[in-house]
């Protein structure tokens, strides 16, 4: 099944320490999507890329960085992360943006130690 | 800039009574607007979405939603809710420009259904 993936599931850090959180899609979407959802909270645009085009929010912190390197894999990079920076982080395709459904995947459960 | 208010955080409802999720959003310009549901330890999946034409739109589940633009609203309803739709929802409006946007989502309704 078509799909979007997110490695690992639960990802445990030390402050300060650098991780990377991965997303995989296999839907073939030109959009992909990085929110931060920090519990009883909305879901957060951090960024997200239109093809190659990266486009990142205002209000985003410079300690959140973003690659993609092809059509199917996205990186989150946290460069020094924080214990405010726990959150579940949640990738999301779309085909081309805009009304289009946007898929989500199951989320990373980030806990900064 | 796009905002959306979802003012009950929880709401509690025995099986097979009817319930309503509020939510309300402020937009200076035409939006979309998107009903997305969390299952437990799940991502968000799409539930329905109002685009234009008809003002309520349904779901396969039997949820329906209707888009009010003098109330700036788009309330979601269930006549009859199942134990299965214990959840959160999330309510998300998107603001169209050149055909390209993002959504901004509500803080979420979580929907509690006891037996």
């Amino acid at each position: 099944d078509a799909m979007v993936i997110q490695n690992p599931r639960y990802q445990v850090t030390q402050f300060g320490k650098p991780v990377t959180l991965s997303c995989s899609q296999t839907l073939n979407h030109n959009v992909m999507y990085w929110y931060q959802q920090k519990s009883s909270q909305a879901p957060k645009l951090l960024f997200h890329y239109y093809d190659k085009d990266f486009n990142n929010e205002a209000d985003t912190p410079d300690n959140f960085q973003s690659r993609r390197p092809n059509t199917s894999f996205c990186f989150l990079d946290i460069r020094s992360p924080g214990l405010g920076d726990a959150a579940m982080y949640l990738c999301a395709t779309s085909l081309t943006g805009g009304a289009e459904t946007q898929y989500f995947g199951p989320g990373t459960r980030l806990l900064v130690l | 800039a796009q905002s959306v208010t979802q003012l009950d955080s929880q709401v509690p409802v025995f099986e097979e009574a009817p319930v309503e999720l509020r939510c309300n959003y402020s937009s200076s310009v035409s939006v979309y607007l998107f009903w997305y549901v969390q299952y437990p330890n799940q991502g968000l999946q799409l539930l329905l979405k109002y685009l234009s034409g008809s003002t309520l739109v349904e779901s396969i589940n039997g949820f329906e939603a209707e888009f009010n633009k003098s109330q700036t609203s788009f309330h979601l309803r269930k006549p009859s809710v199942h134990i299965s739709d214990t959840a959160e929802y999330f309510c998300a409006v998107s603001a169209p420009n050149s055909g390209y946007s993002t959504l901004t989502f509500g803080k979420g309704t979580m929907l509690l259904v006891s037996p």
